[in-house]
This record gives structure tokens, sequence and C-alpha cells, in this order.
């Protein structure tokens, strides 16, 4: 299985700072790896896909990186609406199929 | 613009059988090479991938719940489903259903529901 390990859990950051975040996998996964935002009671949203394209109508200050095992995901200037729990996805030959990153809790300062 | 939406029981008894309908508008379930998913969120946890099916009918189960899981699909009303069968209180979680797009990247949410497994 390939794990994914992203960090970290929680952040609190001020409006107008940049934030990253990053995701690791245990073994070479390319560039297949994705990027959601999770508001409360609401359902994931794709940001970023092959780890650094924006989906369409996503705001530019929103950015995604690295290849291989490394990845990092990048907000250039925080705004009030960006609180929300951020995960990695990535995709591994079947069986295990869409695997997600344990989530990163962002709030602001 | 494509829209899903999930509907079913939101309270299982445990040992029952779960039971969610996706269903899709906006475009064709049949049409593209799309994958359907569900994935599953218990309160406050992350996200857990269930299963898919492609439009072919062929389907993909997460190892972890395999022997619990069926899911199919129907065309002529554009919409897939969800059945997990056995189900214990570890099974209270919000489903979504999805579509993931060139196998890999889940494009479209539903907007989820919340199965409560309790007697």
């Amino acid at each position: 299985d390939i794990q994914m390990t992203q960090s970290p859990s929680s952040l609190s950051a001020s409006v107008g700072d940049r934030v990253t975040i990053t995701c690791q996998a245990s073994q070479d996964i390319s560039n297949y790896l994705n990027w959601y935002q999770q508001k409360p009671g609401k359902a994931p949203k794709l940001l970023i896909y092959d780890a650094s394209n924006l989906e369409t109508g996503v705001p530019s200050r929103f950015s995604g990186s690295g290849s291989g095992t490394d990845f990092t995901f990048t907000i250039s200037s925080l705004q009030p609406e960006d609180i929300a729990t951020y995960y990695c996805q990535q995709y591994d030959n079947l069986p295990l199929g869409y695997t997600f990153g344990q989530g990163t809790k962002l709030e602001i300062k | 613009q494509v829209q899903l939406q999930e509907s079913g029981p939101g309270l299982v008894k445990p040992s029952q059988t779960l039971s969610l309908t996706c269903t899709v508008s906006g475009g064709s379930i049949s049409s593209g090479s799309y994958y359907w998913s569900w994935i599953r969120q218990p309160a406050g946890k992350g996200l857990e991938w269930i299963g898919r099916i492609y439009t072919s009918g062929s389907t993909n189960y997460n190892p972890s719940l395999k022997s619990r899981v069926t899911i199919s699909v129907d065309t002529s009303k554009n919409q897939f489903s969800l059945k997990l069968s056995s189900v214990t209180a570890a099974d209270t979680a919000v489903y979504y259903c999805a579509r993931a797009r060139r196998e890999v990247t889940l494009d479209y949410w539903g907007q989820g529901t919340l199965v409560t497994v309790s007697s």
C-alpha cells in the first residue's frame, strides 16, 4: 500500500499570510496527486489536479507543486473564505484505488 | 454542469443493509470515460473510498469493505447505487458519490448524505 502523510494536521494563520501544506507518499506516485478543500458541512471541492494544475474557476492564489513522493500545496495570500480542511489524494493501482491524506484544518489567527 | 445527488434512508439498523442511490444530472452517466465512486466520512474524520463503477458496469472495491459492498448502475435512470451489508455503528458516516475523470481525479461530488447505524 502507498501511504500518504499530510502535514501539518492543523494550521493557524493570519489573513494575507502565505500558507503551505505538504503531502508525502511512501513511494513514487508520479504526479497523480490532487488537492481538495472541504468546508464544514460541505462536500470536498477539487482545487488542484495532477499535482500542479489549477482546476477551472479556482482562484489563482491556490497552487500546487511536486512530483514523485513530495508535494506541496500553497495559498499565496490567505483569505477569510479559505478557512476549511484541505486534503491531498492519490490514486494507486487497484485494488487500493483512491486514498486521502489525513487532512489539514486551516484556521484564521 | 454535472450535478450528483445522494438519496436513501438516513437511519439503518445494525446488521441490516445500507442502500443509497446517486442521481446524476447535467450529463449522461454512460457517456465519456468516467468512473463513478462512493466515498464516506465519519464525523470529524477523514475520507475513505468505498468503491467505484465504470460506464461499462465493471466495479472495483476497497479491499477493507469488499466483502460487504455492491455498486451497480442504472443507465436508464442515470443513477448508480451502493449497498453495504451487515452494517455496524462503525459504518455511521456521511456518504458521498463522486465522478472521477481520467480515472484519477474526483471532479464532481454530491452534497453528501448522513447515514446513522443505530437500533
